[in-house]
């Protein structure tokens, strides 16, 4: 399965567009891109996947660029509420697809 | 809807007791996922049904976990004898199609948080 790499933590500020890029240099051609957030004391929740260029739904944005080597998850406007760790996976796989958390990328958003 | 529910939301044990998680996955998900994050480490999966089937369990780490999901429907997974190293928080996650077919979004619980002293 492609490994990911994203950033470890990020600030932002209340109102602010966050936007975190995750690194997935050997995507395969049928692996899709998903992002999950995890809360304190939560399991993690489902956030957007994509395949590549552009998918937007109520709560993220994904952009993939054509080589499919990266993808930016954006967070419009964030709040306070938004502060939780965010993980990018990527596979798809035959029958069984095993979701592979890295480290994820803890964001804190200040007042 | 109810989301997927684990029981209990603790557990605190002594080296060598046994322990069993339940998790109830969200109802008419054939699929159930199992996973667990150490202290300090990534969630790391742990093993899959499909209805009362194992799917794949290539995540157990040793023959001191197993998981049933009779009747398909509530999963169980024991820890006998407990170890120190199995510590950590115990997360269970459903989904209506199995991931690797289209959109592969599952539905997780809060998790079990389970200390072996």
């Amino acid at each position: 399965l492609a490994k990911t790499t994203q950033p470890i933590s990020m600030d932002s500020y209340e109102g602010q567009e966050v936007n975190i890029t995750c690194s997935h240099n050997n995507i395969a051609t049928n692996d899709y891109i998903t992002w999950y957030q995890q809360f304190p004391s939560q399991g993690p929740r489902f956030i957007i996947q994509g395949y590549k260029t552009k998918v937007t739904n109520e709560v993220a944005s994904l952009f993939i660029p054509a080589d499919r080597k990266s993808s930016t998850l954006s967070l419009p406007r964030v709040s306070l509420s938004d502060t939780a760790v965010y993980y990018c996976l990527v596979g798809l796989s035959g029958g069984s697809y095993i979701p592979t958390f890295g480290r994820g990328t803890s964001l804190i958003v200040h007042p | 809807e109810a989301g997927v529910t684990q029981f209990p939301s603790h557990s605190v044990i002594e080296k060598g007791q046994t322990v069993t998680l339940r998790c109830d996955p969200i109802s008419g998900h054939d699929n159930l996922y199992w996973y667990r994050r150490v202290m300090g480490k990534e969630i790391k999966f742990l093993l899959h049904f499909v209805k009362e089937s194992k799917q794949d369990e290539s995540g157990m780490p040793n023959n001191r976990f197993l998981a049933e999901r009779t009747g398909g429907t509530y999963s169980t997974l024991k820890v006998q004898p407990a170890e120190l190293e199995d510590s950590g928080v115990y997360f269970c996650a459903s989904s209506l199609i199995p991931s690797g077919r289209g959109r592969h979004e599952q539905f997780f619980g809060p998790g079990t948080r389970l200390t072996v002293l």
